[in-house]
This record gives structure tokens, sequence and C-alpha cells, in this order.
């Protein structure tokens, strides 16, 4: 277990406010990334990171942006949330590919 | 376009028979594939993964088996145990130009029911 805590396990809000949603992993992994699960679709990469101050877009990261000031933390902002970002989001972090990535249990967000 | 594909939603087999998932793929840069196994309500868990340089990896109850001319794996879980009951997503990732570091691609997934 990469000890990743994802927070808040569940939030409800509004269309048009801003949420952000934090990983934090205590591993000292390089990579991280921010994923959404929604039926029929799987897992989809939003954002992910490989540093500090390093990170890049994934398949669907539009209404979404990511910061990482520290190694361990990870956060994801949806700047206007919107209710088609209604998801179940995981960050995943990782020190080396080929062993694979660790999950955090998810945040389950509904937008209304 | 999905690049990784799990054609069959869901999955019935009865307890101690064999289970064999099945995914496709279409990027010939994939090189790395991986299962995951994921419980309701948690994270995905990793479970067996297998480079392109090989055919096959077998983990205990757990086989994953790559054709790389099909661009197709499955991975076989025997015997089956009412505790694999869970939903199974294909991944894969490779070396691809344009990214700053390796991705990995999941497939939609497959609900696996293990019947006691």
């Amino acid at each position: 277990d990469a000890g990743i805590t994802q927070s808040p396990r569940h939030k409800v809000t509004e269309t048009g406010t801003p949420v952000t949603l934090r990983c934090h992993q205590t591993e000292n992994h390089r990579y991280m990334y921010w994923y959404r699960q929604d039926p029929g679709h799987g897992l989809r990469l939003i954002h992910y990171s490989y540093g500090v101050k390093d990170t890049d877009k994934g398949e669907v990261s539009d209404g979404y942006s990511v910061s990482r000031s520290k190694t361990e933390d990870f956060l994801l902002t949806l700047e206007s949330a919107t209710s088609s970002q209604t998801s179940v989001y995981f960050c995943a972090a990782t020190r080396r590919h080929e062993n694979g990535y660790t999950f955090g249990s998810g945040t389950r967000l509904t937008v209304v | 376009d999905q690049q990784v594909k799990q054609n069959s939603p869901s999955l019935s087999v009865q307890e101690g028979r064999i289970s064999i998932l099945n995914c496709d793929y279409t990027n010939s840069m994939f090189d790395y594939f991986l299962w995951y196994k994921k419980y309701p309500a948690e994270g995905p868990t990793f479970l067996i993964s297998i480079s392109s340089i090989k055919d096959k990896n077998e983990d205990g109850r757990f086989t994953v088996f790559l054709n790389k001319s099909a661009k197709h794996l499955s991975l076989h879980i025997v015997p089956s145990q009412p505790g694999d009951s869970a939903v199974y997503f294909c991944a894969a990732s490779g070396k691809q130009s344009g990214v700053s570091a390796r991705q990995l691609t999941f497939g939609s997934g497959t609900q696996l029911t293990v019947l006691p």
C-alpha cells in the first residue's frame, strides 16, 4: 500500500462552484495521476504529474486543472463544476511503471 | 476512439471453474499490459502484468496471455472463487511521442461474478 489518501471521500456541490480534490501519498512516488471513472468508459486520465511542478494533460482534461507543489500532494481543481463532471475520481501513484499504479479509494463527486 | 477494449461487460462463472477475461488493443506502441481488480467503493488494485517481450505470465491462480499479432490479451483465473467477484480492468502502457511520462490506458472493465 503506497499510502494514498484522497479527500474528501464524498462531495455534493452546485453547478458553477469551484471544487478541489486532494491526493496525498506517503511513499515519495514520482508519478501521480488523476482518473475519473464513469459507466461504460472505465478509467480515463484527466491530468498527471511527473515531478514537483511538472504536470501534463490527459485524455479528458477540459474543465480541470492540477497542481503539485510538493511530492506528496497532487490537487485536482474543477474551476466551475458542471453536471458532466459528476463522477468518481481516483488518484494513483507509482515509482516505476512496471510495478503498476497504486490507487486511492476514490472521491465520489456529485454536481447538482 | 478506445485504444483498449473489453467487449464483455459481464461474465458469470461457477466456483471452481476457469474464468477467462479478454482484452483487445489497437495501439502498436503499447509494450506493457496490466490487469486490475476493483471492488465496490474501493480503488483498483494491481493484479498481474506482462511485458510485450513475453507471451505468458503466471502468478498463482492468475495467468495473463499476450498475443501481439492479434493485439489481444486474456486473464485466466483457475480455479475461480467467490471472492474473485469484482470488476476487472485491462490497462496498457507504451512509450508515446509527445507525452511527458508513461500513462495507463484502461478498458471499460468486465464485471466477473463467481457463483457458489
